[in-house]
Formats: C-alpha cells, sequence, structure tokens
C-alpha cells in the first residue's frame, strides 16, 4: 500500500492561476519530496523538504510540511500550460531507501 | 549519458512468456531503485540495490519477479511467466549516494502489456 494520499485527485485551472495540492502521510518521515510526471514520461524532481522544515521555495513553488498533522502542500503559483501534469508527493520510510509514493493530483492548466 | 535510461520503451507480451526490462542508470550512481507504476497510481517500490548488492527486495510482488545489478551499474528487472496483472510502467531511478535524503532520478519507464 502506498504511504500517501494527494488531495484533490484532479485540478483543472486557467493559465495565471495558482494552484494547490495536498498531501497526507501515514508513519513519521525524515523528508518529504514533490515530483512532476507528465504524460508518457518519468518522474522529475521538483523539491525536497525535510522534517524540521516548514515551508520551501523553488522558482514559482512553494511547499509546507506541517509533521504535527503529517501533510505538505505544493503551491504553484502564476501557471501555466507547460504545468500540466501529474504531481505525487513521496516520503521515505523507517529504515527504508526507497520512496513511498502517493496517489497523485493531475493538474489540468488551461490556456 | 545524462540521466537513466530504460530499454525497451514499450513491450507488448503474450501471458506466460518471460520478458527482460534493461536500467542504465547515471554515469557513478551508488543506489538504483526499481518501482511498478499502475495506470493511474503513483509509483510502488520493486527493489533497491546499493552497488551489486541487492539490499532490499520485499517489494517484489511475486518470486516471478527476479533484479540483478551484477556490476554495480546496469540493472535487469526480469519477470517470468508474465501474467496480464504484471501490466504495468515500471521505472528505475538512481541517486547519488545511499542515503534516503538522496534526490531520485527517474528514467522514462518501460510500459509492459501483457494480452
Amino acid at each position: 500500500s502506498q504511504q500517501g494520499e494527494e488531495d484533490p485527485q484532479a485540478l483543472s485551472i486557467q493559465e495565471g492561476e495558482n494552484a494547490t495540492m495536498n498531501c497526507s502521510y501515514k508513519t513519521s518521515i525524515n523528508n518529504l519530496q514533490w515530483y512532476r510526471q507528465n504524460s508518457g514520461r518519468g518522474l522529475v524532481h521538483l523539491i525536497l523538504i525535510r522534517s524540521n522544515e516548514r515551508e520551501k521555495h523553488s522558482g514559482r513553488l512553494r511547499v509546507t510540511l506541517d509533521t504535527s498533522k503529517k501533510s505538505s502542500s505544493l503551491l504553484i503559483t502564476a501557471s501555466r500550460a507547460a504545468d500540466t501534469a501529474s504531481y505525487f508527493c513521496a516520503t521515505d520510510g523507517p529504515g527504508a531507501n526507497n520512496l513511498f509514493f502517493g496517489t497523485g493530483t493531475r493538474l489540468t492548466v488551461i490556456p | 549519458g545524462a540521466g537513466v535510461s530504460q530499454s525497451p520503451r514499450y513491450k507488448v507480451a503474450k501471458r506466460g512468456q518471460d520478458v527482460a526490462l534493461r536500467c542504465d542508470p547515471i554515469s557513478g550512481h551508488v543506489s538504483l531503485f526499481w518501482y511498478q507504476q499502475a495506470l493511474g497510481q503513483g509509483p510502488e517500490f520493486l527493489t533497491y540495490f546499493q552497488n551489486e548488492a541487492q539490499l532490499d527486495k520485499s517489494g517484489l510482488p511475486s518470486d516471478r519477479f527476479f533484479a540483478e545489478r551484477p556490476e554495480g551499474s546496469v540493472s535487469t528487472l526480469k519477470i517470468q511467466r508474465t501474467q496480464q496483472e504484471d501490466s504495468a510502467v515500471y521505472l528505475c531511478a538512481s541517486s547519488l549516494g545511499s542515503g534516503n535524503q538522496e534526490t531520485q532520478y527517474f528514467g522514462p519507464g518501460t510500459r509492459l502489456l501483457v494480452l
């Protein structure tokens, strides 16, 4: 079974709007990562946030982490059509080197 | 190469056939992972190598799945006697080090369809 779940499952917005995706997970973590997957392509790493961090920025991306609620959010500002993709959160697990992925949010940005 | 490459990109197999999927990680990367991604789902972990050692194979769904990385670089995932439920995208990822805070770089995947 997968570690996390993203919410919403699908999101459709107009170009220029902001998009917010949420991720909840089940066990304690050392870090949480967000990945993007375009149709038919591999996963691209976007950002990593450590368990002792609450917020992190990278370009148009803003990630927050609330370990007390076991949740994270990814905000994409000023969205572009090229942001259309599926977004996954991924966490490490206790004693594991691999990542546990959520179910993903499918984002569509309408030009 | 510049990134992780996988071959073939697409594979159609008849039920019962054996298949072999190849992964070329980024040169010098110590860690290599295999994931299985069903349609509409997130990737699920299959197995992990540190150099040539297979340290974790807890995600392999059955003994029909076998992975190797004999020289610590290229890896092969083999599925014997394929079943329809094996249809999925198989993703390979590599990372420079062995810690769980390392960024994993993913290949484009092999899409397997078992008829």
